[in-house]
């Protein structure tokens, strides 16, 4: 149980192009999702907090007209990368809590986004 | 304020061998903390978690954690290393129960030889 799914895997695009990525909890109903970036070789770096029907908290330094968070169901959320540049390449993971152990998060596999 | 710090950006041990992957903690409360493992170019998957309960903490795959609040340390053990262990290790705390946000350690790097 508590599997997070993330489509797609590996995304190529061209600088000023946007991308959409999608984090779905498959077996759960997830009250909570986040966002994390993270950089070659580093630890990961929280982007955004999410819970259904509200709008994402974000936190320091991320620019939320950047990165568009949709969370529009209990096993959906969206983050869209809007006018993407080669700064914004990185993986992408998102993770969800459950109502019943809202202590754990689990994670998705990562998308890889590379902005040519 | 909460932190985590893992002492050794990379470990290498013999298959077969013990592994010992170290964190120690920072936190203004009773703190959450885990073990996460991440193989390349994948998510993270769940080892194991210290909420408040027994300090000697079993998780998967062979792997156990004991909490020790005057060393304030969550040193990750496991008595035999195999070669499917190879991957990266991220220790994380929480200090607020509910959907709070996780401080991450800036993670080590576990190779084995065979």
């Amino acid at each position: 149980g508590a599997v997070v799914s993330q489509h797609p895997s590996r995304v190529i695009c061209k600088s000023g192009t946007s991308v959409k990525i999608e984090c779905r909890s498959l077996d759960f109903q997830a009250t909570t999702m986040f966002w994390y970036r993270q950089f070659p070789k580093q630890s990961l770096m929280l982007m955004a907090t999410s819970n259904e029907g509200s709008k994402a908290t974000y936190e320091q330094g991320v620019e939320k007209d950047k990165f568009l968070i949709n969370h529009a169901s209990l096993t959906l959320s969206t983050l869209t990368v809007t006018s993407a540049h080669p700064e914004d390449s990185s993986f992408y993971i998102c993770s969800a809590t459950d109502y019943r152990g809202p202590d754990t998060q689990y994670f998705g596999p990562g998308t890889r986004l590379t902005v040519l | 304020a909460q932190s985590v710090t893992q002492l050794d950006s990379h470990v290498s041990v013999s298959e077969g061998t013990p592994v010992l992957l170290r964190c120690n903690y920072s936190s203004s409360y009773s703190p959450s903390l885990f073990w996460y493992v991440q193989h390349p170019n994948k998510g993270l998957q769940l080892l194991l978690k210290y909420t408040s309960a027994a300090t000697l903490v079993k998780g998967i795959n062979g792997f156990e954690a004991e909490f020790k609040k005057s060393e304030t340390s969550f040193h990750l053990t496991k008595p035999s290393a195999h070669m499917s262990d190879a991957a990266e290790y991220f220790c994380v705390v929480s200090v607020l129960r509910g959907n709070e946000k996780l401080t991450f350690g800036t993670g080590t790097r576990l190779t084995i030889i065979p």
